[in-house]
């Protein structure tokens, strides 16, 4: 069993919906990243988490570390949110970062 | 553009070649993350460098190597090349490293490895 799992694997989309992704891990951490990856490949930090809830536009990232859950919300998605995003964990005891296997979004105008 | 910056972007070499991917982290930053995702395995934590010194090591295997030199640049050196080296490479870099900190990463683009 992995120590980041995320669902779904794959999730369409209409424009205008509400969009969940979601992140258990199985360690002990000391942060939680969401992370976008664009079909050419690029990676971009979205969100590094340890606790509560952040915003940043339509994107809000939520953790509950005593269920060890994480969700990634989209509000209003755009066909050019799709990507992947990817939920890695650092891990309190390594300090490694722990990766997800990624969700696939495609969102469709 | 992130600030960090990962050459070359694409390379294609040959089966037991040696090749070297080179990283400058951005400004200010003095960790260095290498992560390897390839098509089967997903992203993969190789190796870390904290301002010159290896702080943390993955699953790097013994053929590939790296250091960060004192300018703060990094690079990755893969060496006796095989098909399944194949993969996107990626640097990132962030502030600080330690056991309890939670360290905003940044990513450069990659380089892709092509090995025939």
């Amino acid at each position: 069993k992995n120590e980041v799992e995320q669902s779904p694997q794959n999730l369409t989309a209409q424009e205008g919906e509400f969009i969940t992704i979601n992140c258990s891990y199985s360690v002990g951490i000391s942060a939680l990243h969401w992370l976008q990856q664009h079909p050419g490949g690029g990676i971009v930090s979205l969100f590094m988490l340890s606790s509560g809830k952040k915003k940043h536009g339509r994107l809000i990232a939520t953790i509950n570390i005593q269920e060890k859950h994480s969700s990634l919300h989209i509000t209003a998605s755009h066909p050019r949110d799709s990507a992947v995003y990817i939920c890695a964990v650092r891990s309190h005891n390594t300090d490694k970062l722990i990766f997800g296997t990624g969700t696939r979004l495609q969102v469709f105008p | 553009d992130s600030g960090v910056t990962q050459t070359p972007k694409h390379l294609i070499t040959a089966t037991g070649q040696r090749v070297t991917l080179r990283c400058s982290p951005r400004s200010g930053d003095l960790s260095v993350y290498w992560y390897q995702q390839s098509l089967d395995q997903g992203l993969q934590f190789l190796i870390q460098y904290y301002n010159g010194e290896e702080r943390a090591k993955g699953n790097i295997l013994e053929r590939f190597s790296a250091q960060q030199f004192p300018d703060l640049h990094s690079e990755l050196n893969l060496s006796s090349l095989e098909l399944g080296d194949s993969a996107l490479y990626f640097c990132a870099s962030s502030v600080v490293a330690g056991p309890s900190g939670a360290n905003v990463l940044t990513f450069g683009a990659g380089s892709r490895l092509t090995v025939l």
